[in-house]
């Protein structure tokens, strides 16, 4: 099957501009998930899809990020303005749903610098 | 708040050896646990799942436990090569709808 797609793969952009980033998640996978991953530190949960709907997205800063799902298939995330803090990589992931123990499935994530 | 520990210095170990890393978490009681692995400049790779109903899941040369009194999960490779050096992930779902928090990894290298 083929696995999580994402795009761009780089980024770099100056802070105060925006940015977006794409994720087509597994075919048949209800739920998808954004990570933000800062250099040494474990992925951090922003928002959590089920369908087009969102079950979590109490991590995600709403001043500055949004995420949509139209359709219930592919998503994008975006900043607007970026920060340097937000310099880190951004992972896309799915699953079966979440009635389901399942795995998650990651994409090979953006990297974003923000200078 | 919930916190997941991994140690985050790295282990260091021989080839042939068995290594053993930890994720201890608190103030939660997940009904499962997951341990990925993530190599440099790629996403988390899922390894294996336990249930909190489930002391031990064995999978070739993998095996975790699960201590749900300790709130402690112990992932082994045993026969370790130089393939396996790599950071290691334990992730917790916190809310019972697959939502996973992860750990900050632990770094394995395997030496020849």
């Amino acid at each position: 099957e083929a696995g999580v797609a994402q795009s761009p793969r780089y980024k770099i952009i100056e802070k105060r501009q925006s940015v977006a980033f794409w994720c087509n998640p597994i075919s048949g996978h209800a739920t998808l998930y954004w990570y933000q991953q800062i250099l040494g530190q474990g992925p951090k949960l922003l928002i959590q899809f089920q369908n087009n709907g969102v079950v979590d997205d109490s991590q995600l800063p709403k001043d500055r990020f949004s995420a949509e799902r139209l359709k219930g298939v592919d998503s994008t995330l975006k900043i607007q303005p970026a920060k340097l803090e937000d310099s880190a990589v951004y992972l896309c992931a799915s699953s079966l749903g979440v009635d389901y123990n399942s795995p998650l499935h990651f994409g090979n994530g953006t990297r974003l610098t923000v200078t | 708040s919930q916190k997941i520990e991994q140690n985050s210095e790295a282990l260091n170990i021989q080839e042939g050896k068995t290594a053993t890393l930890t994720c201890n978490y608190t103030n939660y009681s997940p009904a499962y646990l997951q341990w990925y692995r993530q190599d440099p400049g790629r996403g988390p790779v899922f390894l294996l799942l336990i249930r909190e109903n489930e002391k031990e899941k064995r999978k070739e040369r993998l095996k975790v436990t699960f201590d749900t009194t300790l709130k402690q999960s112990l992932f082994h490779i045993t026969a370790s090569q130089p393939a396996d050096s790599a950071t290691y992930l334990c992730a917790l779902d916190m809310s019972g709808f697959n939502k996973f928090y992860f750990g900050s990894g632990t770094k394995l290298n395997v030496k020849p």
